[in-house]
């Protein structure tokens, strides 16, 4: 099993509607989770940091953290076609180790 | 100063050739790392530095050969590479067991 699971997609939605992404990860001691971006051919941009259950809500961006469950989502609001990237979930896990998800491709649609 | 600066940004060898992609941050981070990455595929880990030592090599062929002269610097030395290993190489940087901080990348192609 891996340590942290995405839908690789790719999910395309229209622009202005919601965009959901999702990811499961294994170990359930991890406490700290990450959601980076990354447009084709640069580096992973990090968008949002979660360590505690519940909503953090950034501008148009929110993450969700359900430990039980050990998922983590990200909301993107009102999408934009700025928004079409390829979006990393990451975990760090109780050995301190930092994990990467297999990523999920966005598309906004104009 | 909150970068990771990468340089060179493009490069490419032949498989004869040596060259080193360099990375720097003075955000006193004490851990970084290189990951490798190849499209449309997440960033693969290849080493991890701690407080200037090599805490983890995640079994990477000796034609790579890392280097972190000091708390700020970490160089990957190329030798000998496969046209297989064209790829983004990323630096990164964390405070311990925190977030990753990213440079720009140096997108490689070895022919």
């Amino acid at each position: 099993q891996k340590e942290v699971e995405q839908n690789s997609g790719p999910l395309s939605v229209p622009e202005g509607a919601i965009a959901s992404l999702n990811c499961t990860y294994s170990d359930r001691g991890s406490q700290s989770f990450f959601w980076y971006r990354q447009y084709s051919g640069k580096s992973p941009e990090l968008i949002m940091s979660i360590y505690s259950n519940g909503d953090k809500e950034d501008g148009r961006f929110t993450a969700q953290l359900n430990k039980a469950s050990q998922y983590v989502s990200l909301l993107i609001r009102d999408s934009q076609p700025s928004d079409s990237a390829t979006y990393l979930c990451a975990v760090i896990d109780t050995g301190n180790q930092f994990y990467f998800g297999t990523g999920t491709s966005l598309t906004v649609i104009p | 100063d909150t970068e990771v600066t990468q340089t060179p940004k493009h490069l490419v060898m032949g498989m004869t050739n040596k060259k080193s992609l360099k990375c720097e941050q003075h955000m006193g981070h004490r851990a970084m790392y290189w990951y490798k990455q190849k499209a449309k595929k997440p960033p693969e880990l290849m080493f991890v530095y701690s407080y200037e030592k090599l805490s983890i090599n995640e079994s990477v062929p000796s034609r790579f050969s890392p280097e972190c002269p000091n708390s700020s610097l970490l160089n990957l030395h190329l030798h000998a590479l496969q046209p297989e290993d064209s790829a983004l190489y990323l630096c990164a940087s964390s405070p311990e067991g925190e977030k990753l901080f990213f440079g720009s990348g140096t997108q490689l192609s070895v022919l």
